[in-house]
């Protein structure tokens, strides 16, 4: 069975400084992707990166970046000079695969300090 | 491109009623979810429709649960009757190629009382 892990239930960063959300994924499929998504209290997700498990180049996205390690099956996103309107939840997500739908993470608050 | 629409966006309902949800992917996206998401929780999948054909529904509790996706188009979520544990959100999403790019609605926030 495929299952996303993201063990920091809650985060704080202090704003303009650099905060880094962790995931661990596990999966059988050898062609799949993995996201990060943004969910605001509006409810809507919103993609913030997304990597190809078969291109070995991190992901960046603006003040976003990715590191995923594929043999340690590990995908972490790293905020650079954090703003408020990070502030939200973020949840790793697995996608692709044999049916394409996305297994989705418990998900971490991330809380930015002015 | 306009969004992922869903309606409504707030219900509340009483245990034992029955409640709708709709909705309008984007256009040409043939791929379908529908997930619910309790509460501090990650969204989790209900059913996937590719076309109008029904791709996986094994997490969907079919004693109180339906969707359909007539002409491939629209889907309606459909729970009765509905549970307290039913309280959630229901998001959602569609997808041109599968595993790529999902774009989700706003999702409807369900209370059972």
């Amino acid at each position: 069975a495929q299952t996303v892990t993201q063990s920091q239930p809650e985060m704080s960063v202090q704003e303009a400084e650099t905060v880094t959300l962790s995931c661990t994924y596990d999966t059988s499929e050898s062609d799949y992707y993995l996201f990060w998504y943004k969910q605001p209290p509006s409810r809507q997700m919103i993609l913030v990166i997304r990597q190809e498990a078969y291109k070995q180049q991190n992901a960046t996205e603006n003040r976003f970046s990715v590191n995923f390690q594929k043999a340690a099956k590990s995908f972490s996103l790293k905020i650079s000079d954090s703003q408020l309107g990070d502030a939200a939840m973020y949840f790793c997500a697995q996608g692709g695969g044999s049916q394409g739908n996305l297994i989705f993470g418990k998900g971490t608050k991330l809380s930015v300090k002015p | 491109e306009a969004g992922v629409a869903q309606s409504p966006r707030y219900k509340i309902i009483e245990k034992r009623q029955s409640v709708a949800f709709w909705c309008n992917p984007i256009s040409g996206h043939a791929t379908l979810y529908w997930y619910q998401q309790i509460l501090g929780q990650g969204p989790k999948l209900l059913i996937q429709f590719q076309n109008n054909g029904v791709v996986d529904d094994s997490q969907l509790p079919k004693d109180r649960f339906s969707a359909e996706r007539l002409k491939g188009v629209d889907s309606t979520l459909k729970i009765q009757p509905a549970k307290l544990e039913d309280s959630a959100v229901y998001l959602c999403a569609s997808s041109s190629d599968l595993g790529y790019g999902y774009t989700f609605g706003s999702g409807t926030r369900l209370t059972v009382v």
